[in-house]
């Protein structure tokens, strides 16, 4: 079957660096995907991967090995702002020959003061 | 910046009753979605469009769920015959292209509650 997981809930200080993780288990990958979701409103787009390694995009960086299918989303610099949910989407290859998109439950980042 | 739209933000509707939610996506986007999200739950894939036919959808998307092209510019997702669990937010996205670095944009969605 398909699974992501990712943990609940995290919190850390304005200032810091934390590292939101994700585990996937899928058929047919091609790619993973991390949104930024505050409460009430729709996922932004955040980051993309579907090689190994680390994509780094400002204060966002993202990490993918597909062969412990694991990816971290890395967030430096916390501010307050970055409270909100975030994301681990998966895509695979549907039956038809295009995507599905599978979505973890999100990990819910407070950021304290 | 070009932003996908969704009309109405809120619905209220009696069980049995059909709705149709509205998107408009982003003009030279080819690839459409609808995704719902139940209240504190995680967002679920419904199905994806191209080219005027449903290119993927999900054991959700069963035969009361229908998507259309009216015309060149919107994009829409009926429910036929409403339930109490059809009640969640439902998000329309689009994206210019569905290989190697797809970016999906997703519109403000629209809630909908069930009654």
């Amino acid at each position: 079957g398909q699974n992501i997981d990712q943990p609940t809930e995290m919190t850390a200080t304005e200032g810091a660096i934390v590292q939101i993780n994700c585990t996937y288990q899928t058929s047919g990958f091609n790619g993973l995907f991390w949104y930024q979701q505050h409460a009430g409103e729709a996922p932004t787009f955040l980051s993309y991967n579907v090689l190994d390694g680390l994509e780094e995009k400002g204060r966002f960086s993202s990490f993918l090995s597909r062969s412990k299918g694991y990816s971290y989303l890395l967030l430096k610099e916390l501010q307050m702002k970055d409270s909100a949910s975030y994301l681990c989407a998966v895509r695979s290859l549907g039956a038809s020959g295009t995507y599905k998109y599978i979505f973890g439950t999100g990990t819910r980042l407070k950021v304290l003061a | 910046e070009p932003e996908v739209t969704q009309t109405p933000s809120h619905q209220v509707t009696q069980m049995g009753q059909e709705v149709i939610l509205r998107c408009v996506p982003i003009s030279n986007h080819l690839y459409f979605y609808w995704y719902r999200q139940i209240l504190g739950q995680k967002v679920e894939f419904l199905v994806s469009f191209y080219n005027n036919e449903i290119s993927e959808k999900s054991e959700i998307f069963d035969d009361q769920f229908s998507v259309e092209r009216p015309d060149g510019s919107n994009f829409t997702l009926k429910i036929r015959s409403t339930k109490l669990e059809d009640s969640a937010m439902y998000f329309c996205a689009s994206s210019e292209a569905w290989q190697v670095q797809e970016t999906q944009y997703f519109g403000p969605g629209t809630r909908l509650l069930v009654l």
